[in-house]
């Protein structure tokens, strides 16, 4: 277990649907990633988020959103979804960008 | 901008033999580089950061700032470094588009 935790592990849903990942960082960290893997695009950066403030911004689309909570907790929403966007998406926790630990992943298919 | 390219896709070695992944970077600023392998499709594992200049798993990397590099270094190839590797430089952390290794027995 890295200490960062993914839920849920896997998601199918329907296109034009909206689906909320969430992410649980390493106890201690205060900065969370997103990032998104498929097959062509490799791994893309999406956002990242300090104590609860957007910190950095990737290739994230319009259609997609993430907040992190007091609890440092953060979510990914997802909307309008399209066939396209089915990957795996990963959450990694670090203190002051050091260290990058990743969760497991949330297996997104969308049908 | 920051950019890291791994020119190849698919490296295959014969266990025993040496292996270089190759990773070279853009970046303005002074680099932070770090190598991560992730197994069968799970969570990312970090493998070397360049700051510690460790040696993991047999693995070692140095950075190159002359020719902006970072490759990745092992001198016998096992079976079980099968994996996909990625390069990625910081902050916050970029990949590049990762090399699969094939350790072939």
């Amino acid at each position: 277990d890295s200490g960062v935790t993914q839920t849920p592990k896997h998601l199918i849903t329907a296109t034009g649907q909206r689906v909320t990942l969430r992410c649980s960082p390493r106890s201690g960290d205060l900065s969370v990633y997103w990032y998104q893997q498929s097959l062509d695009q490799g791994l893309q950066f999406l956002i990242q988020y300090y104590n609860g403030e957007e910190r950095a911004k990737g290739n994230i689309l319009e259609r997609f959103s993430a907040q992190q909570f007091p609890d440092l907790h953060s979510e990914l929403n997802l909307s309008s979804l399209e066939l396209g966007d089915s990957a795996l998406y990963f959450c990694a926790s670090s203190p002051y960008g050091y260290g990058y630990t990743f969760g497991s992943g949330t297996r997104l298919t969308v049908v | 901008a920051q950019r890291v390219t791994q020119p190849e896709k698919l490296l295959s070695v014969f266990k025993g033999a040496p292996v270089e992944l190759k990773c070279n970077y853009s970046y303005s600023g002074s680099p932070e580089l770090f190598w991560y392998v992730q197994y069968s499709r799970q969570r990312l594992q970090l493998l070397l950061r360049h700051i510690s200049r460790e040696s993991i798993k047999g693995f070692t990397a140095d950075l190159n700032k002359g020719e902006t590099s970072f490759h990745l270094k092992k001198p016998f190839a096992q079976e079980e470094d099968s994996a996909m590797y990625y390069c990625a430089l910081r902050p916050p952390l970029v990949f590049g588009k990762g090399t699969r290794l094939s350790v072939i027995a």
